[in-house]
Order: structure tokens, then sequence, then C-alpha cells
């Protein structure tokens, strides 16, 4: 248990539907991210929120909406996915400075778009 | 060039073997290195950090070089369940944490 929460644990929907991943941590931090890992492929950077606020995109496309409400929620909606969408979706947060801590992750939701 | 690169793998040793991995940065402005060790279909997890002086946690060993910008990572006495993919990871800065693509390690016995 590494005090990230991450629902739902699998997922999977069509193209057109519209879904949502939700994240929660309980460790009071300040940071939080959205990682991308497709099958066989390092982890990619999605998102970074510092207190709430969008501090990096990494070129996600539009399809890809991430909302963080407060320092302990992020959530990314998910709209006309495509099939190489598939992919485990990483949540992770990290305490502090942001620029030294390690990161904390969830046990991630896998997402299989059909 | 990558920011972070770590040996291509995979490596497939026998139970008590020593095994090193590399990884090299590119930034040379980076704050904070990690390895993290990720099981098949399982979330990353910290292993240990990396600090200057280097850093030693029973059968592992971190080494930093600064001036040469890489990091290594010393499996000493393996086990099979060491068997996983190691990740080397580099804060840089904005809270941005570079990892590289892994490298897997498989213990046989």
């Amino acid at each position: 248990e590494t005090g990230v929460t991450q629902t739902p644990r699998h997922l999977v929907m069509g193209m057109t539907n519209k879904k949502s991943l939700k994240c929660e941590q309980h460790l009071g931090h300040n940071a939080m991210y959205w990682y991308k890992q497709s099958a066989k492929k390092p982890l990619e950077l999605m998102f970074v929120y510092n207190f709430k606020e969008q501090t990096e995109n990494n070129s996600v496309p539009s399809r890809f909406s991430p909302e963080c409400p407060n320092s302990s929620h992020l959530f990314l909606h998910l709209h006309t996915l495509q099939p190489e969408d598939s992919a485990l979706y990483l949540c992770a947060s990290r305490p502090g400075n942001p620029n030294t801590g390690e990161l904390f992750f969830g046990e991630g939701s896998r997402l299989t778009v059909l | 060039r990558k920011e972070v690169e770590q040996d291509p793998g995979p490596f497939n040793v026998p139970e008590g073997a020593t095994v090193a991995f590399n990884c090299t940065y590119s930034n040379s402005a980076s704050q904070s290195f990690f390895w993290y060790r990720q099981d098949c279909r399982k979330e990353p997890k910290l292993l240990m950090s990396v600090y200057s002086s280097g850093n030693e946690d029973g059968r592992f060993t971190a080494q930093l070089n600064r001036a040469s910008q890489y990091i290594s990572l010393l499996i000493r006495d393996s086990k099979l369940s060491d068997s996983a993919t190691y990740l080397c990871v580099v804060n840089t800065n904005a809270g941005k944490s570079t990892f590289g693509d892994g490298t897997t390690l498989t213990v046989k016995p």
C-alpha cells in the first residue's frame, strides 16, 4: 500500500465512450502526475500538477483531459480514444520540493480501447 | 539523444552472480537520482536513491558520477526474486522526473 489509490484498476471502453480515471493520494503531497506506459515501452510523462496547478503538459492529445480539484485528487478524463491509447496509466505523487523527492506510484489503471 | 539512457539489456544471470547496470543522463542541471524496480504488470517502486558519495543497501550499491553524468547500480549475490526491470530516474526541474527505458534482469536457477 503506497498511499496512492487509482480507480478503476481495469477499464475497457469503446472509441466513442467517455470515461474517467481517478487518483487519490493520502500522503499530503503537493505534486501529482499522470504517466502512460504502453506495452514494452518506457514510462511517458503526460501531465504534472503542483499545488493544483498544471505545470506540464507533455504534448498530450486533447482526448486526454486532466483535472486536479485539490492536492489529493487527480482525474484523467478520456473521450474518443483510439486503440493505440490502450496502456497502463499510472498516477504518482511527490512530497515537498518537487525537484528532489521520490515518486510514489499508484497500482495503475489498465485501459483497453476497443 | 535521450535525456536518460540505460543499458539496453536484457541481462540473464545465474543465481549468485554480480550484475551491474549503467545509466547516463544529458542534463547537467539534474538534481536527484533514483533506481526504481518494476515487476511485470506492476507499478514502479523505489529501490534506492543515489547519492554522490555512493550508497549501499544490503546487496545493492548505487553510485553517482556527476562529472561524467552517469549512475550505476550493482547487485551482488543475485536472487531469483531480483528478476525485474530496473529503471533509472533523473529529476531535472519543475518537478519533472525522466525515466530511462529500463533494463530487464532475469536471474536463473
